[in-house]
């Protein structure tokens, strides 16, 4: 089965701009949580989706915002950009069924903002 | 206040021996999990042990132990027998509850660990 999948891969943008990833969870998951990771820290939660709605929001502006689509798959959307956005965006997808609730990470967006 | 701590920034390990990846945690939740990952400079994150707060052992895979001591508040991670391959950031994790089923990961600033041939 194909993991967790994300795109793009990377992308420069301007301040001030905004921008849309994607994310696209295992089959069978119907849970995305986004993550930024910041160079040098460890990630940082920003949303969790579940059936459509979120269900936990990080400690984030509101500049940030996502949604998830009947197929299960995420856009996270990031608006005004600032320099201090650039970072690693990571999805995890899993299911609430699994005990460990483990979640399961894509490859990542880096995002530089310029 | 700090919810997942590694004291570690960087370790270093001779290649075959063995390694210990330091972990604290604070939570009043009885119901809590503690995860490893590992992230090689590509920057996936690579799920490698996880012990849930009411598992009476330690969890075991592979070559990756926890070494898990609830007292303390302390997970922490043991690579046995060392390879090339294990250079890379470990991150320390723990599942918390938001509401219902949903969950969110909280992690640690990372270890940074180079295996010397």
């Amino acid at each position: 089965d194909a993991g967790v999948t994300q795109s793009p891969t990377h992308l420069i943008k301007t301040r001030g701009q905004q921008v849309t990833l994607r994310c696209s969870p295992i089959s069978g998951h119907k849970s995305v949580s986004w993550y930024q990771q910041v160079l040098g820290q460890g990630p940082q939660f920003i949303f969790q989706y579940y059936e459509k709605e979120e269900r936990g929001r990080g400690n984030f502006p509101d500049r940030f915002s996502a949604r998830q689509f009947p197929n299960y798959s995420s856009e996270l959307n990031v608006n005004a950009l600032l320099l201090g956005d650039s970072a690693l965006y990571l999805c995890a997808s899993s299911s609430p069924g699994q005990g460990s609730y483990e979640q399961y990470f894509g490859p990542g967006t880096r995002l530089t903002v310029t | 206040a700090q919810k997942i701590t590694q004291t570690q920034p960087g370790m270093f390990v001779q290649e075959k021996e063995a390694v210990t990846l330091d972990c604290t945690y604070d939570t009043s939740d009885p119901s809590y999990g503690l995860f490893w990952y590992k992230q090689p400079s590509s920057g996936e994150m690579i799920f490698l042990i996880y012990q849930g707060s009411y598992d009476q052992q330690n969890a075991t895979e592979g070559r990756y132990s926890l070494n898990f001591q609830k007292a303390r508040k302390s997970a922490n991670l043991v690579i046995s027998a060392s390879q090339l391959g294990d250079s890379a950031m470990y991150f320390c994790a723990m599942r918390e509850k938001i509401s219902g089923s949903a969950r969110q990961l909280t992690f640690g600033s990372g270890t940074q660990l180079t295996v010397l041939p």
